[in-house]
């Protein structure tokens, strides 16, 4: 148990679908982020929220939509989402300040059919 | 640009050879720089970090990095490696600023022959 939470594990859905994905810390860190690896890239950072406010956005298209509604929880709401997007999402959370450590989820694998 | 390049997609080793995985980064300034290593199916885990001072840096589960300003490397080494290090692992250099911001390379995918 790594202290950063994320369900649910698997997550199937069709394009027209909507879902979430949600993440838990337990280690009293105020920066939380998400998160895109698909196969054969890096670790794609999608948003980062500190204390609660979103601080970086890397270019992720609209049907992504993050909310952080206290400094234990991040959500990823899915919406319409395309084949592409197929990938594990990972959530990780740092005490704030650069010299933190990311602690990380196990990840959402997500398919979109 | 801050930039991370691991040069080696696939590694293999026999169990009980030594292991050197290599990190080049790219950043202005001094870098932070850490290792993680994820299993299949799991999460990043990180297993050494390095901030300043001593050059030599000390992991988890045997692994230890040097950082070489001069090379721009922090290149990941465990002397014995044992079947359980199959995984792959991640070197990544951390931006200064307000929050931890890190950037990743593409990983080394390391597999361990009996």
């Amino acid at each position: 148990e790594t202290g950063v939470t994320q369900t649910p594990r698997h997550l199937v859905m069709g394009m027209t679908n909507k879902k979430s994905l949600k993440c838990e810390q337990h280690l009293g860190h105020n920066a939380m982020y998400w998160y895109k690896q698909s196969a054969k890239k890096p670790l794609e950072l999608m948003f980062v929220y500190s204390l609660e406010e979103r601080v970086e956005n890397n270019s992720v298209p609209s049907r992504f939509s993050p909310e952080c509604p206290n400094s234990s929880h991040l959500f990823l709401h899915l919406h319409t989402l395309q084949p592409e997007d197929s990938a594990l999402y990972l959530c990780a959370s740092s005490g704030g300040g650069s010299k933190n450590i990311q602690y990380f989820g196990a990840g959402t694998r997500l398919s979109v059919l | 640009a801050q930039s991370v390049t691991q040069p080696d997609i696939h590694i293999t080793v026999s169990e009980g050879a030594s292991l050197e995985l290599r990190c080049n980064y790219s950043y202005g300034a001094t870098p932070y720089l850490f290792w993680y290593v994820q299993s299949p199916g799991q999460g990043l885990q990180l297993l050494l970090k390095y901030f300043s001072g001593d050059t030599l840096v000390q992991g988890i589960k045997g692994f230890e990095a040097e950082f070489k300003r001069s090379q721009s490397s922090f290149n990941l080494r465990k002397p014995s490696v044992h079947w359980s290090d199959a995984a792959e692992y991640f070197c990544a250099v951390g931006a200064q600023g307000g929050y931890n911001k890190l950037i990743f390379g593409a990983g080394t995918r390391l597999a361990v022959h009996p």
